[in-house]
């Protein structure tokens, strides 16, 4: 299947840094890449649809100037959490699915953010 | 309206038995229904899925059974073993209007499978 990569798998930060958080396709392209969080023992809640070459779409009661999004490549998003604060601390997951005429996404690996 | 339901919360099966999670929708406009585990700490991974016009899909010792007039579908895992330990989440995917296909999950099924 087709693989997705993130980086970094964990990140610890300080309250009111930024912490980037990279998405890579690794042997396809995509055109559209989906971020996820997932608090403990809870579901995936999509936070924002990721498009190459124009804006990412928000989906609703996530703060975009919060969670800056750049989809800089066909194989490359980045999640950028801005002041980060304690309640930002979860598990961060990007997909994306392998082409156009899709079925399935690819989840990456995820990015633990720890922010103290 | 783009809820799925999923239960049990958690699941714990002998070694061998069969696991079975169940989930139900609303939307009609879902056209595919994904599996995924989820080991703790990593991304989840596509187990089996099933398109609505297909009533039942297996792979392996996984077993996917679909009713679309009573919009459930199902998750059998037969032979269970302490390695399907895992949390599994069912999935429904619907078009989002911007141009692009979502998904959207249940809650999740812990499943422990004990020796």
């Amino acid at each position: 299947g087709a693989v997705v990569s993130q980086h970094p798998s964990w990140v610890i930060c300080k309250s009111g840094t930024s912490v980037k958080i990279e998405c890579r396709s690794l042997d396809f392209q995509a055109t559209t890449m989906f971020w996820y969080r997932q608090f403990p023992k809870q579901s995936l809640m999509l936070m924002a649809t990721s498009n190459e070459g124009s804006k990412a779409t928000y989906e609703q009661g996530v703060e975009k100037d919060k969670f800056l999004i750049n989809h800089a490549s066909l194989t490359l998003s980045t999640l950028t959490v801005t002041s980060a604060h304690p309640e930002d601390s979860s598990f961060y997951i990007c997909s994306a699915p392998p082409g156009a005429y899709y079925n399935e996404q690819f989840f990456g690996p995820g990015t633990r953010l720890t922010v103290l | 309206q783009q809820q799925v339901k999923q239960s049990p919360q958690s699941l714990i099966v002998q070694k061998g038995g069969i696991s079975i999670i169940n989930c139900a929708y609303e939307n009609t406009a879902f056209d595919y229904f994904p599996w995924y585990q989820q080991f703790p700490g990593k991304g989840p991974a596509l187990l089996i899925a099933i398109r609505p016009d297909v009533s039942e899909k297996k792979e392996g010792r996984f077993t996917i059974s679909f009713n679309k007039s009573a919009k459930q579908f199902s998750l059998h895992i037969m032979d269970s073993q302490p390695g399907d330990s895992a949390t599994y989440f069912c999935a429904a995917r619907y078009h989002s209007g911007a141009g692009s296909y979502q998904l959207t999950f249940g809650k999740g099924t812990k499943l422990s499978v004990i020796p």
